[in-house]
Formats: C-alpha cells, sequence, structure tokens
C-alpha cells in the first residue's frame, strides 16, 4: 500500500476557476504537510506547509488539513494558464525508532492543466 | 544569494562507469537529501545526512554512495551497481531542529547508455 496518494490526472480546468488538488496518507503519526509545484523539465518548489487541522491560506493558494481522515487537500483560486504543473504531495515520515530524520514521503504528484 | 547548486544539469555516461554529482548549499542548513525522480513518479530518497560526517540510507540507496565532509557540500556517486541509473536527481536541504521544510536544488538529468 502506498504511503501517500495522488490522483496522477491530469485534471483540467479552465482559467479562472479554482482547482482542488487531494492527497491521501497512510501514517497516523505524521505532523507536518507540505505541496510542492513542479514544471516541467524543473525542480519542486515548496509553496504550501501546513502542520494543523483546518486551512492555510496563501494568496490564491489554500492547504486543507483533516488528520483524521488523514486528508489534505490543495485549493488554486482563478487559476492561471502559468499554475499548469505537476504538484507533489510530501508528508512527514517519522521513522519509528529513529525520531526525527525530516524525512518526507512523496506522492507521485497531480498533472494540472489550465486552459485559457 | 543564498541557495542549493548541482552540477552539471545534463550528465551523459557508458554503462558500466562511476559519476558522481555535486550539491552545495549556502544556507547554513544541517540536513541534506538525495532523491530520485523517474518519469511520472514522485520522488524517492537514496541518502541523506543530518550532520557532517554522519548519513543513513534511505529506500533506494543500493548502488549509490555519499560523503558529507563538508555542511556545505554532499556528493553523490552513482556506482555501475546502480541497475537503472537513468534519471533525474535531486538534492536538497533543510534546517536542522523541528522545521521539516525541505528546498530543491535545480536537480541533474542523468543518462547512462
Amino acid at each position: 500500500q502506498k504511503e501517500v496518494e495522488q490522483n496522477s490526472g491530469p485534471l483540467s480546468v479552465p482559467e479562472g476557476a479554482i482547482a482542488s488538488l487531494n492527497c491521501t496518507y497512510s501514517d497516523r503519526v505524521s505532523q507536518s504537510f507540505f505541496w510542492y509545484r513542479q514544471y516541467s523539465g524543473k525542480s519542486p518548489e515548496l509553496i504550501m506547509s501546513i502542520y494543523s487541522n483546518g486551512d492555510k491560506e496563501d494568496g490564491r493558494f489554500t492547504a486543507q488539513l483533516n488528520k483524521a481522515s488523514q486528508y489534505v487537500s490543495l485549493l488554486i483560486r482563478d487559476s492561471q494558464p502559468s499554475d499548469s504543473a505537476t504538484y507533489l504531495c510530501a508528508v512527514t515520515y517519522l521513522f519509528r525508532g529513529s525520531g526525527n530524520t525530516g524525512k518526507l514521503i512523496f506522492g507521485q504528484g497531480t498533472t494540472l492543466q489550465v486552459k485559457p | 544569494d543564498g541557495g542549493i547548486t548541482q552540477s552539471p544539469k545534463y550528465l551523459f555516461r557508458k554503462e558500466g562507469q562511476n559519476v558522481t554529482l555535486s550539491c552545495e548549499q549556502n544556507l547554513n542548513h544541517d540536513a541534506m537529501y538525495w532523491y530520485r525522480q523517474d518519469p511520472g513518479q514522485g520522488l524517492r530518497l537514496i541518502y541523506y545526512s543530518q550532520i557532517v560526517n554522519d548519513f543513513q540510507k534511505g529506500d533506494i540507496a543500493e548502488g549509490y554512495s555519499v560523503s558529507r565532509e563538508k555542511k556545505e557540500s554532499f556528493p553523490l556517486t552513482v556506482t555501475s551497481a546502480q541497475k537503472n541509473p537513468t534519471a533525474f536527481y535531486l538534492c536538497a536541504s533543510k534546517e536542522q531542529g523541528n522545521s521539516y521544510e525541505q528546498y530543491f536544488g535545480p536537480g541533474t538529468r542523468l543518462t547512462v547508455t
């Protein structure tokens, strides 16, 4: 069973719409959650971090975390063609017995296409 | 400017040759990580280091080796024992302590034929 799961997509939305990207994880002790944006051929760029249940907003981005359901999502409001990229969900992995290693487990990413 | 540099951007090697990928950071971060990304897949952890002169295997360490002689540098050697070395290699770093935010370098695309 994969530890972090994302729908690979592609998710296609029209310009100006809300894009909703979802991620589920299996490690109940995970404490920190991240969204990275990766343009084709480039390295991942950290765009959102969330640590507690609820919503966290940063500009057009909102991260939502529900630890009881082991679910984290990213909403992109007023989607722009420049938002077209692959979005990677990452979850901290407290390696059992090894304390805080800072290890992240990544999902396979969801490709977002924003059409003008 | 603070950041993470990786060199070279593209690397081509013949099968059977060892190759070393460079990763340097001037962010004063203690922890450094190496990941591999294959097409259409997420990142998989190869090795990581939390302090100088210490490193641990990640999930796919076979066929790779690392060193951490300086805080700023964490080179990765892809050995001839790695069965499928062609991939996009990414180096990341983070501050020590309770922060889990990792920041990535631009990556090295390795092609082995």
